[in-house]
């Protein structure tokens, strides 16, 4: 069984530029999360999608962040306009159910650095 | 309310030897504690889980102990090895995954 992919894998950036992760998620998991870990300290969730909707996002920070999931599959997390404090690795998660069972599997990550 | 507090940030220990790294929460809805492990360059891993509702649960060397009534859990790695070198993450469940502050673990040949 494929793992949580995710693309690209290393972005730099400049202040106030807009950036595009994207993930896609091991198949037939239905709910899909998106983490930001800032170096030194664990992941923080930035939002949940149970299969295209959306479950939990109120530690996004909408006025710069925004996250989608067409088709209920696939996922792209944008940042625009970037800020110095948004360097971080950026995590996609899956599993099949939100509760219950719901062993998180997680992708590689993409490490952001905004200059 | 959503807090979980890890210890130590960093651990040293000699091969053969017992890790131990602690988490507390305040949380009385968390219904479920999972430690995951990160290796560099990689995304966490789940390693073992518990229920509040099991004082202790253990996978091959890896043990986690849990104490409701003090609202701390640990994770002991047994017979520790080099290749156990990593971050370990203790995360707890309410409404979302709560991850604490994580424990780079290093384990001396």
């Amino acid at each position: 069984e494929a793992g949580v992919a995710q693309s690209p894998r290393y972005k730099i950036i400049e202040k106030r530029q807009s950036v595009a992760f994207w993930c896609n998620p091991i198949s037939g998991h239905a709910t899909l999360y998106w983490y930001q870990q800032i170096l030194g300290q664990g992941p923080k969730l930035l939002i949940q999608f149970q299969n295209n909707g959306v479950v939990d996002d109120s530690q996004l920070p909408k006025d710069r962040f925004s996250a989608e999931r067409l088709k209920g599959v696939d996922s792209t997390l944008k940042i625009q306009p970037a800020k110095l404090e948004d360097s971080a690795v950026y995590l996609c998660a899956s599993s099949r159910v939100q509760r219950g069972g719901n062993t998180q599997y997680f992708g590689p990550g993409t490490r952001l650095t905004v200059l | 309310q959503q807090q979980v507090k890890q210890s130590p940030q960093s651990l040293i220990v000699q091969k053969g030897g017992i890790s131990i790294i602690n988490c507390a929460y305040e949380n009385t809805a968390f219904d479920y504690f999972p430690w995951y492990q990160q290796f560099p360059g990689k995304g966490p891993a789940l390693l073992i889980a518990i229920r509040p509702d099991v004082s202790e649960k253990k996978e091959g060397r890896f043990t986690i102990s849990f104490n409701k009534s003090a609202k701390q859990f640990s994770l002991h790695i047994m017979d520790s090895q080099p290749g156990d070198s990593a971050t370990y993450f203790c995360a707890a469940r309410g409404s979302r995954l709560t991850f604490g502050e994580g424990t780079q673990l290093t384990v001396n040949p």
